[in-house]
């Protein structure tokens, strides 16, 4: 079984702050990890993932992400916020160790960003 | 196409209806699936497809949801019989190799009343 954590429903921030958005995984192989972002009534947006290689992976927008094994951990960062980063973000994770493509989502943070 | 289309973008069935939604993928991405997002929650995995075949359909809810990719690219999900609560936004996603990340479309919000 896979499954994902977003302990914060919410996170405000100031602009031109840094800002974290926290992600937790389960998964019984090789995690595939994914950042998602949502805009109001569109579809999810891809940011970054990480399969393999430097824990450290950067990704659209000036959006990185630390895959941390020993914490089960996929944390989201931003050096400096945006008022436009304003959405909602989903982190997801699969099992790259076995053929199965579905994606288990969590249940999503929402990032306000403040002028 | 440039990307994923969805249509309708909204419907409203009356309880018992059927319905059929249809996803529009990437031209060549193999792989499709389709999530459920309820309000306020993330995306429910519902079934995947690698071209024509469907490879898994362990999130369909019932026997009333029911998907199909013929030809391996335009994909329709059908539910029979709507109840409330399959109201909800239907997604549909699609990639190319197994290490990409989705590429998602708007999405068909469904109202079941």
């Amino acid at each position: 079984a896979q499954s994902v954590a977003q302990p914060e429903d919410q996170v405000n921030v100031a602009e031109g702050n840094p800002l974290t958005v926290k992600c937790t995984y389960s998964v019984s192989g090789n995690p595939y990890l994914f950042w998602y972002v949502q805009y109001p009534n569109r579809g999810l947006q891809f940011l970054l993932k990480y399969i393999t290689g430097d824990n450290l992976v950067k990704g659209s927008y000036g959006f990185e992400a630390e895959f941390n094994k020993s914490q089960t951990s996929f944390h989201l960062k931003k050096p400096s916020a945006l008022v436009s980063d304003s959405a909602l973000y989903f982190c997801a994770v699969r099992d790259g160790s076995t053929g199965r493509r579905a994606l288990t989502f969590g249940s999503g943070t929402r990032l306000q960003v403040q002028p | 196409g440039a990307g994923v289309s969805q249509s309708p973008r909204y419907k409203v069935a009356k309880r018992g209806q059927d319905v059929a939604l249809r996803c529009d993928p990437i031209s060549g991405h193999v792989s499709l699936f389709w999530y459920q997002q309820a309000l306020g929650q993330g995306p429910e995995f519902l079934t995947y497809f690698q071209n024509e075949a469907q490879l898994d359909k362990s999130g369909l809810p019932s026997d009333r949801f029911f998907a199909e990719r013929p030809e391996g690219s335009v994909s329709t999900l059908k539910i029979q019989r709507t109840q409330q609560e399959d109201s909800a936004v239907y997604l549909c996603a699609s990639s190319s190799t197994p290490r990409d990340g989705y590429t998602f479309g708007s999405g068909t919000r469904l109202t079941v009343v």
